[in-house]
């Protein structure tokens, strides 16, 4: 059982349009970051948030954090191909002390 | 710049020897680091922490006899897969920290492209 749920697990869409994707979990984070993988590379940090409520903005890339800091949301608008790759959600728990990862959600850009 | 190191980038070994994948911290000293197992298209899955001048800590369900895991210095990990079979190819990454796990990144390094034969 994936201590944070991430959704969808897989996502095709065309160059210019949006994509959301979720990272949820019963407990409340402590902290929470979104990390982007390429294919045959280690994740690359993209953001860390802390504060329910926070909103942080990365180019085209807007990143919520639920007010009960139980949830978080990726927002990518007007996605490009470089957008391609697979995006983690991990966070750690006021209930757990580790690092945990969530399942992560293929995204796939095309031009 | 890389600050995480991992070598080799990729290994194919013969089922029933040992292969060694180092991890270096480029710049700075990192007392805890962590070692990941990735399947395709998946998450990364924690192995184990591996702390500097002591145990490694595994989770739950992960072989410590056959995952070995040094921690000599404070810039170098080593994780060793020992008496391999072709069930242990896989993608294996790991990373250390600067500071607080959460709060600071995480950085990785390139991982490990294991093939066993």
């Amino acid at each position: 059982t994936q201590l944070l749920e991430q959704s969808p697990q897989f996502l095709s869409i065309q160059e210019g349009e949006n994509l959301t994707v979720y990272c949820n979990s019963s407990s409340v984070f402590s902290s929470l970051q979104w990390y982007r993988q390429e294919p045959g590379e280690g994740p690359v940090l993209l953001v860390t948030v802390v504060t329910g409520g926070e909103v942080k903005k990365l180019k085209r890339l807007t990143f919520q954090f639920g007010d009960a800091r139980k949830d978080s949301s990726l927002h990518i608008t007007a996605a490009q191909p470089g957008d391609t790759g697979l995006y983690l959600c991990a966070g750690v728990g006021d209930s757990w002390g580790k690092l945990q990862f969530g399942a992560g959600t293929q995204v796939v850009v095309t031009p | 710049g890389a600050v995480v190191s991992q070598h080799p980038s990729w290994v194919i070994c013969k089922s029933g020897t040992s292969v060694k994948i180092e991890c270096r911290s480029l710049d700075f000293q990192a007392t805890t680091m962590f070692w990941y197992r990735q399947f395709p298209k998946q998450s990364l899955m924690l192995m184990a922490t591996s702390n500097e001048g002591s145990k490694a800590t595994y989770e739950q369900g992960v072989e410590k006899d056959k995952f070995l895991i040094n921690h000599a210095s404070l810039t170098l990990s080593t994780l060793t897969v020992t008496s391999a079979h072709p069930e242990d190819s896989s993608f294996y990454i790991c990373s250390a920290s600067r500071g607080t796990v959460g709060n600071s990144p995480l950085h990785f390094g390139n991982g490990t492209r294991l093939t066993v034969t």
